[in-house]
């Protein structure tokens, strides 16, 4: 079975400093990972995607995540946080060629200081 | 190119009554998911519909069902409403293997 547990439930930083998401999963199969983001009262945004090409995914606003199997790990980072990326972050997965059925982590909620 | 779109966006109803949600998904996309996002359990597949076949489905009572029609609009309902069953609904659409676009959900509340 196919899990993903996100190790912080938030997370606060300061305008200008970086950000570390951090993303465990566990998948008998060969993954496909996803970060989505959630603005307060907003649908979710695909920031980025790994489906076994590059290991490191870069997305968009300046967020990248690395794929490492060894560490069953997709962190999400961005080296400099901005006050418009306050929001609700969700490491997904789901089984490789199969984006109907996503399982979602618990999210993690990233405050940004000015 | 119009995104995914769900209506009604707000929606209140009474504990027994039944509610219909309407999803219409990107042009081109034929698969269709749902999810139910709460406070207490997060976000919780409920289940997907591919040229207008459930293929797969979550672990939810009977009361949720769905369909999806030959255009791939699809509509969930759920039957005699209890109070948990106030959350976010969000619709998903993909095209084969890609990945999954979000509509802006509609929140029901059950009082």
């Amino acid at each position: 079975a196919q899990s993903v547990t996100q190790l912080d439930s938030h997370v606060s930083v300061s305008e200008g400093t970086p950000v570390l998401l951090r993303c465990n999963y566990s998948s008998s199969y060969s993954p496909s990972l996803f970060w989505y983001v959630q603005h307060p009262n907003k649908g979710l945004q695909l920031l980025l995607k790994y489906t076994s090409a590059a290991t490191l995914v870069k997305g968009i606003n300046g967020f990248e995540a690395e794929f490492k199997k060894s560490e069953t790990s997709f962190h999400l980072t961005k080296p400099s946080a901005h006050m418009s990326d306050a929001a609700e972050y969700f490491c997904v997965v789901s089984e490789r060629g199969s984006q109907g059925n996503l399982i979602f982590g618990k999210g993690t909620k990233l405050s940004v200081k000015p | 190119k119009a995104g995914v779109t769900q209506t009604p966006r707000y929606l209140i109803k009474t504990r027994g009554q039944q509610v219909t949600l309407s999803c219409s998904p990107i042009s081109g996309h034929r698969s269709v998911s749902w999810y139910q996002q709460t406070p207490g359990q997060g976000l919780q597949f409920l289940f997907e519909y591919f040229s207008e076949t459930q293929r797969n489905k979550g672990n939810f009572p009977g009361r949720f069902s769905g369909r999806q029609f030959s255009n791939s609009r699809s509509e969930m309902n759920v039957s005699t409403l209890e109070l948990g069953d106030s959350a976010l609904y969000l619709c998903a659409s993909s095209l084969g293997d890609r990945e999954a676009f979000f509509g802006q959900g509609t929140r029901l509340t059950v009082v």
